[in-house]
């Protein structure tokens, strides 16, 4: 089982509309939770950073943690095409110095 | 805040020959991670720097290494390369790893011929 699952996509979905990109972890001491977008030859850039449970706002985007069920989640609203990228999911166990990334969900938004 | 800097952005090299990768922090920052980047492997961890020390290490062969400098500047080394190498190397920095953000360099892509 990887340490942090994503599923790989893509995920298309009409530009307005809600986009909903899901995340899985396997480390139960897991404390923060990271979400980056990664342009296509670009590196990845953060987007959010949630360490509770329950939901996290800025802007367009929440994130959503739910520790008891292992699992994180990043909603996109009013999507636009410039949203277009891949959204890679990251954990810290708190108990390594190191970042865990999933594989990374690629979004398509269509015009 | 002048963002992570990463140096060459590109490079080229041929199998057996050695790299060795530059990245400077965010000011202020003292953590530094190394990731490799591979369509099909994705992002892995090399290592991560806090205050000169190796606090962490990722499942790599021994011929990659790294260091800290007192300015939280770090190199990568790889050693011996493969073609299996070729890849984005990105770097991250944050102030203190624990719940801390880390922020991406723009990477330094190798093509290992």
């Amino acid at each position: 089982q990887k340490e942090v699952e994503q599923n790989s996509g893509p995920l298309s979905v009409p530009e307005g509309a809600i986009a909903s990109l899901n995340c899985t972890y396997s480390d139960r001491g897991s404390q923060s939770f990271f979400w980056y977008r990664q342009y296509s030859g670009k590196s990845p850039e953060l987007i959010m950073s949630i360490y509770s449970n329950g939901d996290k706002e800025d802007g367009r985007f929440t994130a959503q943690l739910n520790k008891a069920s292992q699992y994180v989640s990043l909603l996109i609203r009013d999507s636009q095409p410039s949203d277009s990228a891949t959204y890679l999911c990251a954990v810290n166990t708190g108990s390594s110095y190191k970042l865990i990334f999933g594989s990374g969900t690629r979004l398509l938004v269509r015009p | 805040k002048a963002g992570v800097t990463q140096t060459p952005r590109y490079l080229i090299k041929t199998r057996g020959q050695q790299v060795t990768l530059s990245c400077s922090p965010i000011s202020g920052h003292r953590s530094v991670s190394w990731y490799q980047q591979t369509p099909g492997q994705g992002l892995q961890f090399l290592f991560e720097y806090f205050s000169e020390t190796q606090r962490n290490k990722g499942n790599f062969p021994g011929r990659f290494s790294g260091r800290q400098f007192s300015n939280s500047r770090s190199e990568m080394n790889a050693s011996t390369l493969e073609l299996g190498d070729s890849a984005l190397y990105l770097c991250a920095s944050s102030y203190a790893l624990d719940r801390a953000t880390q922020y991406f360099g723009p990477g330094t892509r190798l093509l290992v011929l």
